[in-house]
Parts: C-alpha cells; structure tokens; sequence
C-alpha cells in the first residue's frame, strides 16, 4: 500500500524567501507526482505534474523535483508571497489511483 | 462550461437518510474519482471507475454506493448516512493510462450529517 508522508505540516516564512516543502512515498513503481494548490475551503488546482521519467518540472516560479528510486519529491517556491500562502499537497500515482499526502500548510507574512 | 461540475456544493441531511453526491465532467476522462477530505486524514480515496460500468473500491469504500452508466457522470450514494459521513467530497476526473495525465478536481461538497 502507497504511504505519502508531507513534512512539515506547517511553514511561516517572511515574504521574499524561497522555500522546499517535501513529499516522500513508499512505492517507487508511480507512473506520477503531481503537487496541488488548495486555498480554505477551495478544491485543488494542479500546480505541475512529474512523470516517472522525469526529474523536474518549471512552472513560473515554481519549481518540483522527482528522485523515484529514494521516494522523495520537492516543490520549490522561488520569492515567496502573501498570495502563496495556501496548503500544497502532492499526489502519487500507482496504476489506476492516485494517493495523496496531509498536505503543507503556508503562510508567507507580508 | 468545460470541467468537473459538482452538486450540491453544500448538504445538510439527517443521520439515516439517503443521499446522493453528483459530479459531471465535460472532457471525456475515462477515470473518475471519489475521495473525501477530513481534518487530520488528508484526502482518502472511496471509489473510482476506470470506465462506464466499471467501478472499484478505494481506502474507504464502507457505507457508499457508486454507479457509472454514462461516461460523463458519477454519482456517490450515501444508502443511510451516519454522522461520520461528515466531510467534504471531491471529484476528480483524469484521462486514460498516459503518464502525462493530470487529476482534475471539482469544488467539492460540503456535507453535514445531524
């Protein structure tokens, strides 16, 4: 059974600094790893999507990175904002369903 | 509009009752999903169909019902809702096999068991 662990639960960090948050599964046979967006009582918006073959993904200031053989994968927000602050949650796929992790939750302070 | 599409955003039924969770998507997907959200368990996966008439189990599967007649539709039935049962509902939908396949997900349901 797929474990996805998020650690830390929780992050404050001032404005203007870059940040990893981490997601580490258990089964490395994954076809993907998706990370998401989730606002307060929102649903998730995707973020970037690594496949199995991959080791990273860009997207704006975002940027996520994929180590399948040690089960680790890392999203790095580049000059954080206010507007960032949201729990990010990653997404394992194995097969046909994906397993998601607790989530980061992010406060950036102005 | 195209997306997933859930209904209703908000329920508040009472312990013992049916109900049934809607969710419509616009792509096409193959894949469908149910998964519920709750403080301190993350989202748990509790249905998914890989096509029309294909269902199976997830992590949490006990006390709900699915049916895919129609690609673009996947109901969630709750046969005698239970106060546990309280929890945001999500859908979420994908496209066949590729790796490259994104989940996508609807708003969410909030429902409230008294």
């Amino acid at each position: 059974k797929q474990e996805v662990t998020q650690i830390p639960a929780a992050l404050s960090v001032p404005e203007g600094e870059n940040l990893v948050l981490n997601c580490s599964f258990t089964d490395s046979a994954i076809y993907n790893l998706q990370w998401f967006r989730q606002d307060p009582g929102k649903g998730l918006t995707s973020l970037l999507l690594i496949q199995s073959s991959q080791r990273e993904q860009t997207s704006g200031r975002l940027n996520a990175s994929l180590d399948k053989s040690s089960g680790r994968s890392t999203l790095y927000i580049a000059a954080s904002q206010p507007g960032d602050s949201a729990t990010y949650l990653c997404a394992v796929r194995n097969a046909g369903k994906s397993t998601f992790g607790d989530g980061t939750t992010l406060t950036v302070k102005p | 509009d195209a997306g997933i599409t859930q209904s209703p955003r908000y329920k508040i039924t009472e312990t013992g009752r049916q109900v049934t969770l809607m969710c419509h998507q616009t792509w096409s997907h193959s894949y469908m999903f149910w998964y519920r959200q709750d403080l301190g368990h993350g989202l748990r996966l509790i249905y998914y169909s890989a096509a029309a008439d294909i269902t199976d189990k997830g992590e949490v599967p006990d006390g709900y019902v699915v049916s895919r007649s129609k690609t673009e539709n996947f109901p969630l039935t709750l046969e005698s809702a239970t106060r546990s049962q309280t929890s945001v509902y999500f859908c979420a939908s994908r496209d066949r096999v590729e790796t490259d396949s994104p989940l996508h997900f609807g708003n969410g349901t909030r429902l409230t068991v008294t």
